[in-house]
């Protein structure tokens, strides 16, 4: 398995624009995590899901982001309108419910700059 | 409520110093802990996790239940550990305890 993989690992937009960050988890992994990272607050979790249904969106900062996991193999993360306070680096990261641990696996991470 | 705290923003040692990153929780059941490093500009890692009770790269980690701590340590720092590093807490398995809850991590630098 090629682990989580993200994209696009950098993306430049302009203030107002709508920005889709996408995620295929670990094959497998019934967890789907996207959190967010800034120098300011370190890790944030925005939301996650288990088996393709958000858990938990208590993090997800304004209504000006979305977040959806139509099948088990993809999941995005909607911006809309963007802001420059967006810019962050965001991750998702998946697990499995069964075996001995939850360990994570994370992505490269989405670098986002918004202009 | 679960928390992980990490007192520690910033770590500086020398080359070759022990080095201790601390990682305290606060949760009543019996939770799982992890370490995760992030290289400069990299995917975080898994470093290492409690149940298993390895040692990688030096580096140890031993669960004291009963001053809810989580620290990580190695004796002889090398400047290849320079990362910033997060210690993790999982509630466990099942539909609501599967995520990790994170501190707000210490970036350790080792000086040559």
């Amino acid at each position: 398995d090629a682990g989580v993989i993200q994209s696009p690992r950098h993306e430049v937009t302009e203030m107002g624009q709508e920005v889709t960050l996408r995620c295929k988890p670990i094959s497998g992994h019934d967890y789907l995590f996207w959190y967010r990272q800034t120098m300011m607050r370190g890790l944030e979790l925005l939301i996650y899901f288990n088996n393709n249904v958000p858990i938990d969106d208590s993090g997800m900062p304004e209504d000006r982001f979305s977040a959806k996991m139509p099948n088990a193999s993809f999941s995005t993360l909607k911006i809309q309108p963007s802001e420059p306070r967006d810019s962050a680096v965001y991750f998702c990261a998946s697990s499995s419910g069964q075996g001995l641990t939850t360990e994570a696996f994370f992505g490269q991470g989405t670098r986002l700059t918004v202009v | 409520a679960q928390r992980v705290t990490q007192p520690e923003k910033l770590l500086s040692v020398f080359k070759g110093a022990p080095v201790e990153l601390k990682c305290n929780y606060s949760y009543s059941g019996s939770p799982e802990l992890f370490w995760y490093v992030q290289y400069s500009r990299q995917r975080l890692q898994l470093l290492l996790r409690h149940i298993s009770r390895e040692s990688i790269k030096g580096f140890t980690a031993d669960l004291n239940k009963g001053e809810t701590s989580f620290h990580l340590k190695k004796p002889f720092a090398q400047e290849e550990d320079s990362a910033m590093y997060y210690c993790a807490l999982s509630m466990g398995r099942g539909s609501t305890l599967g995520r990790l809850y994170f501190g707000r991590g210490t970036q350790l630098t080792v000086w040559p």
